[in-house]
């Protein structure tokens, strides 16, 4: 079974508008770690967002925060007023176990297309 | 530039033939992983390093592969008698993990392509 689950490919989005990309968790850990990571067509991977599994609070980072529904394992994704510089792939990742373990384990992704 | 550096930043070599990688973290980052991205695909976990030592290795890793970490700062990852299924994008990530850091700051990648 996969661990990461996004269901949506590809997602359209119009320029200023809230977007939210979904991701689903599978896991049978009570400790475990949630990122968002954005790879533009450069390459590089980029830390958008961490929720940790005994956070009280979501996550939020400037534009970004992340939905936790620990009872659904399900970790969405949101940006508030989305801009063209948006447009990328998403990733959802998970870190199962205690925080030395370390491994993260990534979905296949969500290409966001802002449109001006 | 103080980020993640990979270098070369893209390969392209015949089947059969040896490839090494460099990655040089982020100083003083005692952790160093290394991942393969394929084509749609989000990144797969190879292995990680603490400090020189090797802590973890995926069976993603084949007896073909072998990553190092000499002196605890700079990695080396070499592929020996390449595959088709060897091109990829290869990525390298540092963290300050003693620190309570959750984020891994990941290079540009080293794209490969065996022919």
């Amino acid at each position: 079974a996969q661990k990461i689950t996004q269901t949506q490919p590809g997602m359209f989005v119009q320029e200023k508008e809230a977007v939210t990309l979904d991701c689903t968790y599978d896991t049978s850990d009570p400790s475990y770690g949630l990122f968002w990571y954005k790879q533009p067509s450069s390459g590089e991977m980029i830390f958008l967002i961490y929720q940790g599994s005994y956070d009280q609070q979501n996550a939020t980072e400037g534009r970004y925060s992340l939905n936790f529904q620990k009872a659904r394992k399900s970790a969405n994704l949101v940006i508030s007023a989305s801009q063209l510089g948006d447009s990328a792939m998403y990733f959802c990742a998970m870190r199962e176990g205690e925080r030395r373990d370390d491994k993260i384990i990534f979905g296949k992704g969500t290409r966001l297309h802002i449109l001006p | 530039d103080t980020g993640v550096s990979q270098d070369p930043r893209h390969k392209i070599t015949k089947r059969g033939q040896n490839v090494t990688f460099r990655c040089d973290p982020i100083s003083e980052h005692n952790r160093l992983y290394w991942y393969r991205q394929t084509l749609g695909q989000g990144p797969e976990f190879l292995t990680y390093f603490q400090n020189e030592a090797q802590l973890e290795k995926s069976r993603l890793l084949s007896d073909r592969f072998s990553a190092e970490r000499p002196k605890g700062s700079f990695s080396t990852l070499e592929i020996q008698r390449t595959e088709q299924g060897d091109s990829a994008m290869y990525l390298c990530a540092s963290s300050r993990w003693d620190l309570g850091d959750n984020e891994q700051f990941f290079g540009p990648g080293t794209r490969l392509t065996v022919l």
